[in-house]
């Protein structure tokens, strides 16, 4: 398996622009997670998926946040409208459990809302 | 207060020594994890463990559960050890991960 992919690296977008970041998980992985990392505030769980349902979106930070998984093997977190304040790399993580099992992790986007 | 903590937030090294990383946390957890992340950004899974030790090559994690700690250690540090380690422990009512700010180590040869 090649592990978790995430599109794209990077995304570089003008404020007020909607942004889509694009996951594919493992294959046989029931869980999914999407974390946001800022210098500021370290890795943050933003919401996590259990066979393609969202558990918690506690994390999401505001409305302009939306995060779909349409199927098992992929899922996408949306931003609209993005603002400068999102900039920060996005990542997903896949796991055959839940935090009790080992997390594989996409190699992360890296955002800039300019 | 951080519920999970990490010390120290920055270690530079000499190719060799002996290095380790200590995270505390306050919340009731069923795992604790060990992440490693490099320059350039992937974050790995070094160790997730529940009790006791775990070793793989010249990485050792412990955890004691009693005093809600733990602690990551290399032994024969080398200078492709340098990267971020961040601890994460599971939540055990919520099953989600709370992540400590990360130890940034910097080995020299």
């Amino acid at each position: 398996d090649a592990g978790v992919i995430q599109s794209p690296r990077h995304e570089v977008t003008e404020m007020g622009q909607e942004v889509t970041l694009r996951c594919k998980p493992i294959s046989g992985h029931d869980y999914l997670f999407w974390y946001r990392q800022t210098m500021m505030r370290g890795l943050e769980l933003l919401i996590y998926f259990n066979n393609n349902v969202p558990i918690d979106d506690s994390g999401m930070p505001e409305d302009r946040f939306s995060a779909k998984m349409p199927n098992a093997s992929f899922s996408t977190l949306k931003i609209q409208p993005s603002e400068p304040r999102d900039s920060a790399v996005y990542f997903c993580a896949s796991s055959v459990g839940g935090g009790n099992t080992e997390a594989f992790f996409g190699q992360g986007t890296r955002l800039t809302v300019v | 207060k951080n519920e999970v903590e990490q010390s120290p937030q920055n270690l530079t090294a000499q190719e060799g020594e002996f290095i380790t990383i200590n995270c505390s946390y306050s919340v009731g957890i069923s795992a604790l994890h060990w992440l490693q992340q490099h320059p350039g950004g992937g974050i790995v899974s070094l160790f997730m463990l529940s009790s006791g030790k775990k070793k793989h090559g010249r990485l050792i994690a412990t955890i004691n559960i009693q005093e809600k700690h733990s602690s990551l250690h290399i032994t024969a540090s080398h200078p492709r050890d340098s990267a971020v380690y961040i601890c994460a422990a599971t939540e055990w009512d919520t099953d989600k991960l709370i992540f400590g700010t990360g130890t940034r180590l910097q080995v020299f040869p």
